[in-house]
This record gives structure tokens, C-alpha cells and sequence, in this order.
């Protein structure tokens, strides 16, 4: 079982619609966790931090379920510029960032 | 100002060369990390420096040397290149250590590797 598990997709949505990932890790004991966002060709940019009671900034919300070992990240109004790849980062142990292999959003016009 | 820079953009190279990627942060970070991300585009840490020291090296082959000058370098040599090493390579720093809230990685701009 891979660590960090992703739905690579594509995920295609009109623009408008709401859309949820998840993302399923394997460590009970991993301590942080994030939402990572990569466009084509560009480097990963942090997207948000998960917390255990949850957080929301704008129109993303991420959320942290230790009993069952995922997070997720709900976009709502989904626009054209969403279109990324978002990546799941979960530390485990020191210095030890584990990268899921990310799932692709197409927002279509 | 970049945060983290990488140097060059683009490495074009033929298989048995050495060659070798720079990577600097001006952002005052402790930790830098050195990742490949291969042709599926999953992103798999290589090292990890704390203060100029190693503090993670994740089965890469010998071949691959990082060297930290200082806290603000950290640099990656490849010996006897193959056409296995074709990927992009991503450095990051991040404040400290993982779990004390200061965790979060910044990404230089890659420097995208072809072996011929």
C-alpha cells in the first residue's frame, strides 16, 4: 500500500461546480498535513494547511479525518484558473514530507 | 526577490557526464531538500539538510551527491549520468523541523534534466 494515496483523475467540472478530492495516508502517526498546488510545467505551491478541526480559506475547505486516515479539499465555484494538480502532503517523522501523486482538475468553460 | 532559485532552468546532457544543479534560499530557512519528479510526475524526496547536515537520504544512488556549503545552499552533483536520471528537479527549504508549524516547503522553479 502506497503511503499517500491519490485519484489521479482528471477530475472535469464546468466552471461553477463544486468539486471534493480526497486523499488516503497509511502512517497513523503522521503529524501535518497539506494541500500542495502544481500547474503544468511549474513548481508546487502550497495551497492550504489541514488542521484537525478543519479550515477554509475562500473557497477551498480542507478537512482532516485521523480515525480513517484521509484528508480532503472541497473547491466551491469552481474557475477556469483551478485547473492544476493538486498534491497531498503528509509529514511523517522529521523531515520527512511524503508527496501523493496528485490529482488533476480540468474547469471547463 | 526569488525565494528559492535553481540553477540552470534546463540541462540537456549525454549519458556518463557529471553534472550539477544549485539551488540558494534567501528566505532564512534551516532545512533545504533536494526531490525528483519523473515522467508520471510523482514527487519523491531525495535529501534533506538541517543546518547543513544530512538529515534524510532516501535510497538514491551513490551517484547522486548533495553538498550544503551553508544553511542557504544546497546543491546537488550527479556522477556517470544515465537516461533514468531524465526527470525534473525540484529544490525546497522550510523553517525547521516537521510537525512544529513551521513545516511548510518552498518550492524552487526546477531544473529540468534530459539525458540523451
Amino acid at each position: 500500500r502506497k503511503e499517500v494515496e491519490q485519484d489521479p483523475g482528471p477530475f472535469n467540472v464546468p466552471e461553477g461546480a463544486t468539486v471534493a478530492f480526497n486523499c488516503t495516508y497509511s502512517n497513523s502517526a503522521s503529524q501535518s498535513f497539506f494541500w500542495y498546488r502544481q500547474d503544468c510545467r511549474k513548481e508546487p505551491k502550497l495551497l492550504m494547511s489541514v488542521y484537525s478541526s478543519g479550515n477554509e480559506d475562500g473557497r477551498f475547505t480542507a478537512q482532516l479525518n485521523r480515525a480513517s486516515q484521509y484528508i480532503s479539499l472541497l473547491i466551491r465555484d469552481s474557475k477556469l484558473s483551478d485547473s492544476a494538480t493538486y498534491l497531498c502532503v503528509v509529514i511523517t517523522g522529521t523531515y520527512k514530507y511524503i508527496f501523493g501523486t496528485g490529482t488533476r482538475l480540468k474547469v471547463l468553460a | 526577490d526569488t525565494a528559492v532559485s535553481q540553477t540552470p532552468k534546463y540541462l540537456v546532457t549525454q549519458m556518463g557526464n557529471d553534472k550539477s544543479i544549485k539551488c540558494e534560499q534567501n528566505l532564512g530557512h534551516d532545512t533545504m531538500y533536494w526531490y525528483k519528479q519523473d515522467s508520471k510526475k510523482f514527487l519523491k524526496i531525495m535529501f534533506s539538510y538541517n543546518n547543513k547536515e544530512l538529515i534524510i537520504n532516501e535510497t538514491v544512488p551513490n551517484r547522486f551527491s548533495p553538498k550544503s556549503p551553508d544553511k542557504a545552499h544546497l546543491n546537488l552533483h550527479i556522477n556517470s549520468l544515465e537516461l533514468g536520471d531524465s526527470a525534473v528537479y525540484f529544490c525546497a527549504s522550510s523553517q525547521g523541523l516537521s510537525g512544529s508549524g513551521t513545516d511548510t516547503q518552498y518550492f524552487g522553479p526546477g531544473t529540468r534534466l534530459t539525458v540523451l
